[in-house]
């Protein structure tokens, strides 16, 4: 157990609708990351906080964005979804995650099915 | 658009045997990573290198900054060994990598038949 934990494990949703991926960081890490892991792309980074405030920023389609709370849980919103959008998304943590030299942490995943 | 490789794409090895997996990378780095996958789809992090060698129980990780090159050996491998090999780079801001966050290589597949 990672210690990160991601809610929920699987979603099951249709074109065009909105979802919010929840995760929660392990305790005393500042900073969270979210990936996507798809079938043909692979593993992809999307977004990074640190501490409340956007860090870095990679593969992330303007449909899709991501907030990290004052408790600094982080939630992904991904919206109009389309069926290229179906994969697993992780979230990790680490304590600081400047120049990503630390071990990330990586939770369980959520694996999502846009039919 | 600088991308990771990983060698071999799919690995099969009897119990026992000395395993090597390959990263190649094409520009200046600040970290790389390697991550075990897990049949279920869990990740795990390995190691995090930014220069010479680490090891932890049964694992060995190197990496050649001037090769630009990272092995990930596995010693006296295990059934339980078997799941994808995730190498992962930093790009450095100025080294012309190109997205921010860490780049992926498409992962080795290995299986460790008893």
């Amino acid at each position: 157990d990672s210690g990160v934990t991601q809610t929920p494990k699987h979603l099951i949703t249709a074109t065009g609708q909105r979802v919010t991926l929840r995760c929660s960081p392990r305790s005393g890490d500042l900073s969270v990351y979210w990936y996507q892991q798809s079938l043909d792309q692979g593993l992809q980074f999307l977004i990074q906080y640190y501490n409340g405030e956007e860090r870095a920023k990679g593969n992330i389609l303007e449909r899709f964005s991501a907030q990290q709370f004052p408790d600094l849980h982080s939630e992904l919103n991904l919206s109009s979804l389309e069926l290229g959008d179906s994969a697993l998304y992780f979230c990790a943590s680490s304590v600081d995650g400047a120049g990503y030299q630390e071990t990330q942490y990586f939770g369980p995943g959520t694996r999502l099915l846009v039919l | 658009k600088n991308e990771v490789e990983q060698s071999p794409q799919n690995l099969t090895a009897q119990e026992g045997e000395f395993i090597t997996i390959n990263c190649s990378y094409s520009v200046g780095i600040s970290a790389l990573h390697w991550l075990q996958q897990h049949p279920g789809g869990g990740i795990v992090s390995l190691f995090m290198l930014s220069s010479g060698k680490k090891k932890h129980g049964r694992l060995i990780a190197t990496i050649n900054i001037q090769e630009k090159h990272s092995s990930l050996h596995i010693t006296a491998s295990h059934p339980r060994d078997s799941a994808v090999y995730i190498c992962a780079v930093r790009y450095y801001e100025d080294s012309g990598g190109g997205a921010d966050g860490l780049t992926f290589g498409k992962g080795t597949h290995l299986i460790i038949q008893p």
